[in-house]
């Protein structure tokens, strides 16, 4: 109950495309959804991230949307760039579990030029 | 404002010895979170502390244990290295804990 099962586990887009990320979560007292980008030899950093009281938030070309009810969540990168290959993460948690985030297995996205 | 230092960022230890990491959260920022990373097992939570009480534990052995100090930094000690605690491990500060977190550069971990 504690997983985030993300997929898929690695995407190729050309670049101008959409480049879409799916979550999945089971706990349904998770109620905090950030999404983080990873480059090689750094740290994750936080993208964006959204609270079930929304179903969708938006971030110059990042949009995270929200289902409740199918206890889903999705990251669309729009008009996707080179520099936008990475790893990306989902993750949650709940306020009963203090800071801990329990992070899905993450993507690799590769946007060709 | 400075973000999360880790320190060192780099580290090669031999099986059997220990091992301390240290982390520094951006000022004002009560909570650390401490992450193995490895990329068969990929982010997983070692423990969190607050106001230098840990309130939370993930499913680690109890060579992994850690610390937090008033002025908020934290310290991680892995004793007892294995081969199998090869990696990277990523300190994550936030205000209260579910909130936005921000990680470090990370501890890169090599037992050999």
């Amino acid at each position: 109950q504690q997983q985030v099962k993300q997929s898929p586990q690695s995407l190729i887009v050309q670049k101008g495309g959409i480049s879409i990320i799916n979550c999945a979560y089971e706990n349904t007292a998770f109620d905090y959804f950030p999404w983080y980008q990873q480059f090689p030899g750094k740290g994750p950093a936080l993208l964006i991230a959204i609270r079930p009281d929304v179903s969708e938030k938006k971030e110059g070309r990042f949009t995270i949307s929200f289902n409740k009810s199918a206890k889903q969540f999705s990251l669309h990168i729009m008009d996707s760039q080179p520099g936008d290959s990475a790893t990306y993460f989902c993750a949650a948690s709940g306020d009963n579990q203090g800071g801990k985030l329990i992070f899905g297995q993450g993507t690799e996205l590769s946007v060709k030029p | 404002k400075a973000g999360v230092t880790q320190t060192p960022r780099y580290l090669i230890k031999t099986r059997g010895q220990q091992v301390t990491l240290s982390c520094s959260p951006i000022s004002g920022h009560r909570s650390v979170s401490w992450y193995q990373q490895t990329p068969g097992q990929g982010l997983q939570f070692l423990f969190e502390y607050f106001s230098e009480t840990q309130r939370n534990k993930g499913n680690f052995p109890g060579r992994f244990s850690g610390r937090q100090f008033s002025n908020s930094r934290s310290e991680m000690n892995v004793s007892t290295l294995e081969l199998g605690d090869s990696a990277l491990y990523l300190c994550a500060s936030s205000l209260k804990g579910n909130t936005e977190a921000f990680f470090g550069q990370g501890t890169r971990l090599t037992v050999v």
